[in-house]
This record gives C-alpha cells, sequence and structure tokens, in this order.
C-alpha cells in the first residue's frame, strides 16, 4: 500500500470556525489530490497540486483553499466550515499522472 | 470534458453467483479507465486499471474489466462472488490530455448474500 496518511481522521467542529486537513505521503510522488465523498455523488476532486507550491482547482473548490510547501505534505484549509461541507475527505498521490491512490479519509462533522 | 455513469446503485447476489457492474463513459479524448473499491470506513482501493493494450483487464480478488471503446464501457465482472465482497465500487476515467483529475461514477454497492 501507498504511503499516505491523514490527519486527523475524525473531526467535529462548529460553523464558522476554520479547520486544516493535512495529507502525508512517503512515497515522494509529485501529485496530491483532495477529494470529498458524499452519498449518491462518489467523489469529486476539490483541489490537486503538481508539484510543490504548484496547485490548482478542482470541480468543487468553493469554500475551500490548499497549500504545499514540501513534497509530502498537503494541507486542505476549510476557512470558515458550513454544514454543507460535512463529508468524508480522501487525499490521493501519484506519480505519473494516471493511477493514483488513496489514504484512509477523515471524516468531517460540522455543526 | 468526461463523465462516468454507473447505472446500478446496488447489485445483490448470492455468493458463488457470477456478477456484472456496469460502467459507462462519455469523453471527447483517449481515456485511462479504472475500478475502485471501497470496504467499510475505509479508503479506495485499486482493483485494477486500463492504459493501453489488451481490453481485457485482470485485476486483484479475481476480478476483471473488458473496455469497449465503440461501446464506451468497462464493465467489472467476476465468475464467482464471495461474501467478502461486499463494498462499493467505483468507476473512474481520466483523460489522455493535459488533465490530472479521476472523474469518478457514483458508485454500485455490491451486497453478497450467503
Amino acid at each position: 500500500d501507498a504511503g499516505i496518511t491523514q490527519s486527523p481522521r475524525h473531526k467535529v467542529t462548529e460553523t464558522g470556525t476554520p479547520v486544516t486537513l493535512r495529507c502525508h505521503q512517503t512515497e515522494n510522488h509529485r501529485y496530491m489530490y483532495w477529494y470529498r465523498q458524499d452519498p449518491g455523488h462518489g467523489l469529486r476532486l476539490i483541489h490537486y497540486s503538481y508539484g510543490v507550491k504548484d496547485t490548482d482547482k478542482g470541480e468543487v473548490s468553493d469554500g475551500y483553499s490548499v497549500s504545499r510547501s514540501k513534497t509530502e505534505d498537503f494541507l486542505l484549509t476549510l476557512e470558515s466550515a458550513t454544514s454543507s461541507q460535512t463529508s468524508v475527505y480522501f487525499c490521493a498521490i501519484s506519480e505519473l499522472k494516471e493511477t493514483q491512490y488513496f489514504g484512509p479519509g477523515t471524516r468531517l462533522l460540522v455543526l | 470534458a468526461q463523465s462516468v455513469t454507473q447505472l446500478d446503485s446496488q447489485v445483490p447476489v448470492f455468493e458463488e453467483a457470477p456478477v456484472e457492474l456496469r460502467c459507462n463513459y462519455s469523453s471527447s479524448v483517449s481515456v485511462y479507465l479504472f475500478w475502485y473499491v471501497q470496504y467499510p470506513n475505509q479508503g479506495l482501493q485499486l482493483l485494477l486499471k486500463y492504459l493501453s493494450g489488451s481490453t481485457l483487464v485482470k485485476g486483484i480478488n479475481g476480478f476483471e474489466a473488458e473496455f469497449n471503446k465503440s461501446q464506451t464501457s468497462f464493465h467489472l465482472r467476476k465468475p464467482s462472488v464471495h461474501i467478502s465482497d461486499t463494498a462499493e465500487y467505483f468507476c473512474a476515467v481520466s483523460g489522455m490530455d493535459s488533465s490530472y483529475k479521476l472523474i469518478f461514477g457514483s458508485g454500485t454497492r455490491l451486497l453478497v448474500r450467503p
């Protein structure tokens, strides 16, 4: 299995508070991704990174920001959490463009 | 842009029976195709992938899939399922262009009954 960890694994927060999720990899892969998983929607891409300090938006990026200051870490920030951001968040990595490997996920509940 | 349709949200099947999970895609460029499996409360695990070459792809746990370009399909099959195959299965597509993005279907829950 690819060396991907996510922290925290579970989080409960209140509406309006900032939240940061961390994805850490030990594979030295170039590409990193953040997805959210909601019932009936599969996984949807939030943001991705194609190198240190190089990031771009996915299909559901509103309300989220990301940063990648080191190859191994990719942070997802909810500047002001809303109930609609309650979801399961997955990080993925890839070295080549085509095959992505996923982390264990973070369950976020926004009250 | 690409899109993926998994027509069946849930497929119940008896143990040792064969199963087919359907996946259709649309794309204006050539694609890479994937099947992932998600067991309860876990992340996604790659089952198999089609990048090029033979259209019949074999994956882990006895699963296989066939790429059919004319029908834009990539159906997943297993000749005999086990209780342990109960999980959610996701089909995904990535365009062979400058995009790095995987587009997922909404998933099919395979429920294997004894």
